[in-house]
């Protein structure tokens, strides 16, 4: 069964620093891949994903992942955040076999520093 | 409408109680996702249904949790004599086409049961 870890609970980063996000997924096969972001009081909204070709992709925001098999990681990165970007960020991955499930990580909540 | 819409958003409901949980899907969207979210986690798969069958139920916890869409578009989650435990709050996404596509979500209802 697939799984998807998100070992970072809280980050705290300075306003214009750069950001990067981990992301661990577990599946036999190529999975597809999302991230989401959820602001306090909101609901979920997609920034990028992943389903085949080119590794690396652009989202909005500013913001892209890159898929890398090898390491079955699917990080999301910022090269310089805003203070709009504090919220709560989720990884997620979804099976060919089973495409209607969708599993998330347990997120990982973003601050941004003055 | 313009978005995924849920009611109510707050439920108050004591131990025992009956209580149904709406969804209302961006119109045109053929696939309807039910999500729970603890606080702290991400979303966990519920069900998913496919213009009005239901396609995947493998994520209700019991059978006190059933979900329906006799039309194709609204669709209504109901929970049977809740318990403390069924506190949480209960996502609902759309998407136009295959799982594959991007699930939209609504706001959620938060449920609390006393």
């Amino acid at each position: 069964a697939q799984s998807v870890t998100q070992p970072d609970i809280h980050i705290t980063v300075s306003e214009g620093a750069s950001l990067e996000l981990r992301c661990n997924y577990s599946y036999g096969a190529t999975p597809y891949l999302f991230w989401y972001v959820q602001s306090p009081g909101q609901g979920l909204q997609l920034l990028l994903k992943y389903f085949s070709g080119d590794t690396l992709v652009q989202g909005i925001k500013g913001f892209e992942a890159e898929f890398k098999r090898s390491q079955s990681s699917f990080n999301l990165r910022k090269p310089s955040v805003h203070w709009s970007d504090a919220a709560e960020y989720f990884c997620a991955v979804g099976a060919w076999s089973s495409a209607s499930k969708i599993i998330f990580g347990s997120g990982t909540r973003l601050s941004i520093r003055p | 409408g313009a978005g995924v819409s849920q009611s109510p958003r707050y439920k108050v409901t004591k131990r025992g109680q009956d209580v149904a949980l709406r969804c209302d899907p961006i119109s045109g969207h053929v696939s309807l996702y039910w999500y729970r979210q603890a606080l702290g986690q991400g979303p966990e798969f519920l069900t998913y249904f496919n213009y009005e069958a239901q396609q995947d139920k493998s994520g209700l916890p019991n059978d006190r949790f059933s979900a329906e869409r006799p039309e194709g578009s609204i669709s209504t989650l109901t929970i049977q004599r809740t318990e403390q435990r069924d506190s949480a709050m209960y996502r609902c996404a759309s998407s136009l086409g295959p799982p594959t596509d991007t699930q939209y979500f609504g706001p959620g209802t938060r449920l609390t049961v006393l």
